[in-house]
């Protein structure tokens, strides 16, 4: 079965320290990756997708298929990144898998 | 609209009365779905619409759900009999094609039960 990991439900960190967000992900076929964002009081939007290789925001995310994980990743969190992050999975018909989301909470 | 529409945007009702709720899809987006996303969970997929038909609808709970497209554009879900474990945000999402195309999400529907 399809399955979504995010170990953590809260990340806090201080501003100007570095971010990661794990994501592992369970499925037998050639997965593709996304993660959503949601910030406080906008809706759930897409932040980056596997296929795609780019930084959006300063934030990277590489699929490692031998350690089935996606974290996402930023070098430098700003007060602005604070928002609840999913990570989703899709199998092929654009269903999306999604965890349980992981809220980053950075300080000033 | 520049992007989906969900209506209402809250929902309060007893237990046991049905519920409709409604999305308009970006226009031109041929793929449909539907999400829940119940208190500490993450979201659930409930349904996909290509078109006006439902090849995948592994994700409704029960027989008590029910989703129609029309016109290959606004889609209601229908839950009949409500239960209080029906409480969730209840999203809609679309995307161009149902091929690699990111979804685009509406703001959501809060359903209470009470």
């Amino acid at each position: 079965a399809q399955r979504v990991t995010q170990p953590e439900k809260l990340l806090s960190v201080f501003k100007g320290a570095p971010v990661e967000l794990k994501c592992n992900y369970s499925y037998s076929g050639s997965p593709e990756l996304f993660w959503y964002v949601q910030y406080s009081r906008q809706r759930l939007q897409l932040l980056l997708r596997h296929i795609s290789r780019e930084s959006i925001k300063g934030f990277t995310a590489d699929l490692n298929k031998g350690e089935t994980s996606f974290h996402l990743k930023k070098p430098f969190a700003q007060e602005e990144d604070s928002a609840m992050y999913y990570c989703a999975l899709s199998t092929g018909f654009q269903k999306l898998v999604f965890g349980t989301g992981t809220r980053l909470l950075v300080s000033p | 609209g520049a992007g989906v529409s969900q209506s209402p945007s809250n929902k309060v009702t007893e237990k046991g009365k049905d519920v409709e709720l409604r999305c308009d899809p970006i226009s031109g987006h041929t793929a449909l779905y539907w999400y829940r996303q119940s208190l500490g969970q993450g979201l659930e997929f409930l349904i996909y619409f290509q078109g006006n038909s439902a090849p995948d609808k592994s994700g409704l709970p029960s027989d008590r759900f029910s989703a129609e497209r029309t016109g290959g554009s606004v889609s209601t879900l229908t839950i009949q009999r409500t239960q209080q474990e029906d409480s969730a945000v209840y999203l809609c999402a679309s995307s161009p094609t149902s091929e690699g195309q990111p979804q685009h999400f509406g703001d959501g529907t809060r359903l209470s039960i009470l």
